[in-house]
């Protein structure tokens, strides 16, 4: 499950299971979007990315549904395993600017 | 080579001290970040270069003072830090075609002022 409160929001889920993890944006200008990983000790990986012309884009094990409606994101890892474990920050871009904003973070969490 | 270099990975200086962060990349990119991150937050934006010249400066204070002595390299000066300084500084770069501005970071320099 997942909990937020005063640390980084954690989400838990066994191996093998499908995690989403979720993100709200900020900004309705934003055209584009980025999910990082990040695991201990190094810097932000760049996952996968979507344009806001586009609702959903699929990468290896990877999905990332963009709802601008309601300025939400959120990114899809099927059969999770142990290696995805490690924060994961949404980036949002408005209009091919170099001011990147990140979101709070989610933690993943996969359980043997 | 896909790679974004940071030295040193850990440092420790006293509030008196003046260092230096370095970061290095050979991927052709023009564009060219400092990026400061507290443990369990994100990244914070410092400093943008684009094409050597700094193009935001994220009213960092003074005691950071950053370079760009060629568009492979990307300095950041420290003097006088305080100890809330202490934090993962990473350095990230860009195409910066307009296009596909995904960032590549490198693994970061962890700092503690003491």
């Amino acid at each position: 499950g997942e909990s937020v409160g005063l640390h980084l929001p954690t989400l838990s889920v066994q191996e093998g299971d499908n995690s989403i993890i979720n993100c709200a944006y900020s900004n309705s200008a934003s055209d584009y979007f980025i999910w990082y990983k990040q695991e201990s000790g190094k810097g932000p990986q760049f996952i996968i990315d979507i344009r806001s012309n586009m609702d959903k884009r699929q990468g290896q094990r990877v999905t990332v549904l963009l709802n601008k409606t309601v300025k939400h994101l959120s990114l899809q890892i099927a059969a999770t395993q142990p290696g995805d474990s490690a924060v994961y920050f949404c980036a949002e871009i408005p209009n091919y600017g170099q001011n990147f904003v990140f979101g709070p973070g989610t933690r993943l969490s996969v359980l043997p | 080579d896909t790679e974004v270099t940071q030295t040193p990975k850990h440092l420790v200086m006293g509030m008196t001290n003046k260092k230096s962060l370095k970061c290095e990349q050979h991927m052709g990119h023009r564009a060219m970040y400092w990026y400061k991150q507290k443990a369990k937050k994100p990244p914070e934006l410092m400093f943008v270069y684009s094409y050597e010249k700094l193009s935001i400066n994220e009213s960092v204070p003074s005691r950071f003072s950053p370079e760009c002595p060629n568009s492979s390299l990307l300095n950041l000066h420290l003097h006088a830090l305080q100890p809330e300084d202490s934090a993962l500084y990473l350095c990230a770069s860009s195409q910066q075609t307009g296009a596909d501005e995904k960032l590549f970071f490198g693994s970061g320099t962890q700092l503690s002022v003491l």
